[in-house]
């Protein structure tokens, strides 16, 4: 059984830092492609992030510079490190697993990013 | 990055139809339309992918299609499970990711 589990959410200040963790199980973690979506408190989603098999990032324009992801095969980990958050990336992230590069068969139940002062 | 521009309601009573459209902004959506349902406080679930494609478990009641620039996604036999929130997305050629607004569904 596909499981993702994400963690690291919380409380940060603007313009401070967060890493976000996803351990992964159930599946060949290496052989997929690994996304980033959010949802802010009562809007629609955004995507965030996804990294390749190959280790590739792309991310949304929202994003960029800011925030990094990562994977640990060896872990069966995928990572997002957020730097200079802002009070508009307060939401849940979810972390989920590509079907096929262009979809998302499997998700977290997320964690959430409050960006406060 | 463009949007995609989902209607924000739609509605239907038990065992009628109902179809939800998603325009994109370019002439054609592209071959990469993919549909998510979300219950409340839950994470999506993936109901449609490459347009029309269901993954494994997801009823026969759930179709896709295209036609230039917008994608619609059908829903047949409404059940009062199929209410939610549904969300499109697209891809284009080194862009990322994007998804609609969202739909909210009602069986009424």
């Amino acid at each position: 059984e596909v499981q993702l589990l994400e963690s690291g959410g919380g409380l940060v200040q603007p313009g401070g830092s967060l890493r976000l963790s996803c351990a992964a199980s159930g599946f060949t973690f290496s052989s997929y492609g690994m996304s980033w979506v959010r949802q802010a408190p009562g809007k629609g989603l955004e995507g965030v992030a996804l990294i390749y098999t190959n280790g590739r990032p792309i991310y949304a324009d929202s994003v960029k510079g800011r925030f990094t992801i990562s994977r640990d095969n060896s872990k069966n980990t995928l990572y997002l490190q957020m730097n200079s958050l802002r009070v508009e990336d307060t939401a849940v992230y979810y972390c989920a697993k590509d079907l096929s590069g262009y979809a998302s068969d499997y998700w977290g139940q997320g964690t959430l990013v409050t960006v406060s002062s | 990055q463009s949007a995609l521009t989902q209607p924000p309601s739609a509605s239907g009573s038990p065992g009628q139809s109902v179809t939800i459209s998603c325009t994109g902004t370019s002439s054609d959506i592209g071959d990469y339309v993919s549909w998510y349902r979300q219950h409340p406080g839950k994470a999506p679930k993936l109901m449609i992918y490459e347009v029309n494609k269901r993954p494994s478990g997801v009823p026969y009641r759930f179709s896709g299609s295209k036609s230039g620039n917008t994608a619609s996604l059908t829903v047949s036999g409404l059940q009062a499970e199929d209410e939610g929130d549904y969300y499109c997305t697209s891809y284009e050629v080194g862009d990322y990711v994007r998804f609609g607004g969202g739909t909210k569904l009602t069986v009424l």
